[in-house]
């Protein structure tokens, strides 16, 4: 089946510096990936997908690209903000239904 | 208006006592799904409908059961509630084949 692997739980960051987080997956099949965030008491959204090996989708200054090569999908922000800490999420749909594995999840804390 | 609402936002239950969580939806959405989300680990599909066929994970089969009565209503039922069903509760729903779901902020379930 799929899986997620999320290495990081925890981040904390100044603000103003960049941000990687890290996401490696397996899937059977050809694979869509995501990345959602959660902020405290809200319920997740997504944030970026991607099913095309190489591209960069972009959202709200955040950036991940698809290396099926190295079955990764880094989320990443040339500069953090207080606004970015969440819980951050990726996850795996195998195109195959719409059901999503998770990863782990990692909390960024954005300091001043 | 993307908007699925989880009610209630925190519930109370005593051991051995049975467990109704509510879910609605607003997008004419074909697919709705229940994660379980514990401290530390990633969410965990229980179960989804698509239209009116329930699908239950193998893994948490017997332990949940679920409704829809209608396009936007989900319920999650628990029939006898133990002290390791205390959890975040997470609905989503989609469209089948977009991939991408639509979450609530979750129902928090202490079992005491």
């Amino acid at each position: 089946g799929d899986s997620v692997t999320q290495t990081e739980g925890l981040v904390t960051l100044t603000e103003g510096l960049p941000v990687m987080l890290n996401c490696t997956y397996q899937s059977t099949y050809s694979p869509f990936l995501f990345w959602y965030v959660q902020h405290l008491n809200e319920a997740p959204k997504l944030l970026l997908k991607s099913f095309t090996d190489n591209k960069r989708p972009e959202h709200q200054g955040f950036h991940a690209t698809l290396h099926k090569s190295s079955s990764s999908f880094h989320l990443q922000k040339s500069s953090a903000q207080l606004s970015d800490s969440a819980l951050y999420y990726c996850a795996v749909n195998n195109n195959a239904g719409a059901k999503l594995t998770f990863g782990g999840g990692t909390r960024l804390t954005v300091r001043p | 208006d993307t908007t699925v609402k989880q009610n209630p936002r925190y519930k109370l239950a005593r051991v051995g006592k049975p467990v109704n969580l509510i879910c609605s939806q607003t997008m004419n959405h074909d697919t709705m799904y229940w994660y379980q989300k514990k401290p530390n680990q990633a969410p965990k599909l229980l179960l989804f409908y698509y239209d009116k066929i329930l699908n239950r994970e193998a893994d948490t089969f017997e332990k949940f059961q679920s409704s829809r009565p209608n396009n936007s209503f989900c319920s999650l039922y628990i029939g006898s509630a133990g002290l390791e069903y205390s959890a975040m509760y997470l609905c989503a729903s989609s469209s089948w084949g977009e991939n991408t779901l639509y979450f609530g902020a979750g129902t928090r379930l202490s079992v005491l």
